[in-house]
């Protein structure tokens, strides 16, 4: 299986702060690497797929980058409703998932 | 719109087993595959395994070998995950989750039922 490492793994920021999070995978994945946030009691709701495609509906403060095996997503001027768990995920072959990264208010 | 609707919440004891449905509306339920992941309290998204809806296929997660069945019912939309042999471990939250294909053939997950809590305890 691919491992995927997600860094760091609990993050501190406030409204309005840009904030990244990064995702290295055992071996390369081309860009087949996805981004999902996680509420408390929700199921995950898909940001990015494919690296850097923002998926219909989710505002442009998120974004995607990275190939191979180092990938990050980006949150510009944080909002209060973006205090979440985020995950990564490679489609790459049998999925699997970063430990994930929870983002904290300050 | 695309929904998941997924059954209610089991409490099961060890070395039973559970079966948890997800209803799909919304779509041509043969159109996308389906996946399965489940949640341990606290933890991670672990994936478990996938069914092909329009063929039947299934490829499971070596952990679950053995010990894990999906199957579909294209009548109703409805697909099925069955655990057997439940030990405490398996308390988590399961998820159906559906299978997109990007413009470019990359795959992810656009639409997730709302999670079935499953308890195991004696």
């Amino acid at each position: 299986d691919i491992q995927m490492t997600q860094s760091p793994s609990s993050l501190s920021a406030s409204v309005g702060d840009r904030v990244t999070i990064t995702c290295r995978a055992s071996q390369r994945i081309a860009g087949y690497l996805n981004w999902y946030q996680q509420k408390p009691g929700k199921a995950p709701k898909v940001l990015i797929y494919a690296a850097s495609s923002l998926q219909s509906g989710v505002p442009s403060r998120f974004s995607g980058s990275g190939s191979g095996t180092d990938f990050s997503l980006t949150i510009d001027s944080l909002q209060p409703e973006d205090f979440a768990t985020y995950y990564c995920q490679q489609s790459y072959s049998n999925p699997t998932f970063g430990q994930g990264t929870k983002l904290e208010i300050k | 719109q695309v929904q998941l609707v997924q059954s209610g919440a089991e409490v099961k004891k060890p070395g039973a087993s559970v079966k948890v449905s997800c209803k799909a509306s919304g779509y041509t339920f043969t159109s996308h595959h389906m996946h399965w992941v489940r949640q341990a309290p606290g933890q991670g998204l672990e994936w478990m395994g996938i069914i092909n809806l329009s063929g039947g296929g299934t490829s499971y997660a070596q952990k679950f070998q053995g010990r894990i069945t999906m199957t579909k019912d294209t009548s109703t939309s409805t697909v099925y995950m069955e655990l057997s042999s439940l030990r405490s471990e398996d308390t988590a939250v399961y998820y159906c989750a559906r299978l997109e294909k990007s413009p470019g053939s990359k795959y992810y997950f656009d639409h997730w039922g709302q999670g079935t809590p499953v308890t195991v305890s004696s």
